[in-house]
């Protein structure tokens, strides 16, 4: 079955860490576009991070220099290492798929997300 | 960033209606343009990409049109298990961004 599971989540204070993990199954992360997005409680959705198959990184202004992308090819996982934490990353967090071949696209597989809950 | 306007933000129908949302762009975008449905606790769901392309399994009651800054999504005949949230998203440019939602409730 072709699968996204997200790990990782938690509480943590303000100015901590936290590292997510997304298991893939199904198709090899490596050969894919994979991206982070959030979503903050009520509200919208967010892109936060993408790594590309050739491994070039890019994030959003919000997380940039605090937040980094990585995967573990043979465990076909995707990480993102959240550091310096503040209280608006709070949100659940989703790993995403994006097959469009573009290097910005959509995304057509979703895992079901971790939440992270930044407070002290 | 591009930023999209969806409207409207609560839309409230029965089953068998026909809705429409839209979804206005900053600027244009071709039709770099993809839906998403996503119900409570759950996590989005692609509906269509490329402004009306139907995604693999989709029922064929969604549709999307548009192009430039100007984009719908129609349900020609809800059903009890449309009810939810939907949001466009470009990706003409970088970063992808995501429009606020269009809650589809039952009257």
């Amino acid at each position: 079955e072709v699968q996204l599971v997200e790990s990782g989540g938690g509480l943590v204070q303000p100015g901590g860490s936290l590292r997510l993990s997304c298991a893939a199954s199904g198709f090899t992360v490596s050969s894919n576009y994979m991206s982070w997005v959030r979503q903050a409680p009520g509200k919208g959705l967010e892109w936060v991070s993408v790594i590309y198959s050739g491994g070039s990184t890019y994030y959003a202004d919000s997380v940039k220099g605090r937040f980094t992308i990585s995967r573990h090819n043979s465990k076909n996982t995707l990480y993102l290492q959240m550091n310096s934490l503040r209280a608006e990353d709070t949100a659940v967090y989703y790993c995403a798929r994006d097959s469009s071949g573009a290097p910005v696209g959509y995304f057509d597989l979703w895992g079901r997300g971790t939440l992270v809950t930044v407070s002290s | 960033a591009i930023w999209m306007t969806q409207s409207p933000s609560l839309l409230s129908a029965s089953t068998g209606d026909r809705v429409t949302i839209s979804c206005r762009m900053s600027q244009g975008i071709s039709s770099y343009l993809a839906w998403y449905q996503q119900k409570p606790g759950k996590a989005p769901e692609l509906l269509i990409y490329a402004a009306s392309t139907l995604q693999s399994g989709v029922p064929s009651r969604f549709s999307g049109s548009g192009s430039g800054t100007d984009f719908t999504l129609t349900i020609s005949c809800l059903q009890s298990e449309d009810f939810a949230t939907y949001y466009c998203q470009q990706y003409y440019s970088f970063p992808p961004t995501f429009g606020q939602g269009t809650k589809l409730e039952i009257k």
